[in-house]
């Protein structure tokens, strides 16, 4: 499949805990981004990461981006109970064609 | 930026109909996309809405099933044709910015259920 994958399928935490996210991809690429997407309704791009760096931060958001390994992941620091979410990395070509791996469902608990 | 509105947000067919859905967008972009969405699953690039030529389909779809039009660089369709229960699914339009380094917008996707 030219869909990459993410780790883990499903997390659940308690609020408070950070929760870490993977994301391999198969092919080369010049952007690396983060989505989310809660009750299976539009996406939110949280993160835009280009293949030229190495770490990026937002907020609570940090991703990192591994070119060499064709790997990336996302750490949400102190997580609330909104953050319960499916998150999905998504790799770009130019113009914003994307595709995206297979998600993490993340469920942080009050 | 970019704000797209999806029509329907929602629907419910019946077997061997066809829905069109809407993608509507505040701004000229010069890319649109179409993904599905399947129960469960990640999304999946059906064709690139292109300014007044055929959509480009991804491997796997195709044009009986999933016409495209896109009108201008601020609208465009995507038919669910002769629909199965095997497409219920959501739907989303998404743009693109000129640019190598953007992100895309998503509509807020039409979530279709096939009876």
């Amino acid at each position: 499949s030219q869909q990459g994958e993410e780790d883990p399928q499903a997390l659940s935490i308690q609020e408070g805990e950070n929760a870490t996210m993977n994301c391999s991809y198969k092919t080369s690429i010049n952007n690396l981004q983060w989505y989310r997407q809660n009750s299976g309704r539009g996406l939110v791009h949280l993160i835009l990461i280009r293949s030229n760096e190495r770490e990026k931060h937002s907020g609570r958001l940090r991703v990192t981006l591994d070119t060499s390994k064709k790997s990336s992941s996302l750490l949400i620091t102190a997580s609330r109970a909104a953050d319960t979410a499916s998150y999905f990395c998504a790799w770009g070509t130019s113009y914003g064609k994307l595709t995206f791996g297979q998600g993490t469902i993340l469920t942080v608990h009050p | 930026s970019a704000v797209i509105s999806q029509k329907p947000s929602r629907d419910i067919c019946q077997r061997g109909t066809s829905l069109t859905i809407q993608c509507q967008v505040d701004s000229q972009v010069t890319m649109m996309f179409w993904y599905r969405q399947q129960p469960g699953q990640s999304l999946t690039l059906i064709a690139t809405a292109n300014q007044g030529s055929e959509a480009t389909y991804e491997s796997g779809f195709v044009i009986d099933k999933f016409p495209i039009s896109r009108p201008n660089l601020t609208f465009s369709t995507l038919t669910v044709s002769n629909m199965s229960p095997e497409d219920s699914s959501i739907y989303l339009c998404s743009v693109g910015m000129t640019g190598s380094f953007t992100e895309a917008f998503f509509g807020q996707g039409t979530r279709l259920t096939v009876v």
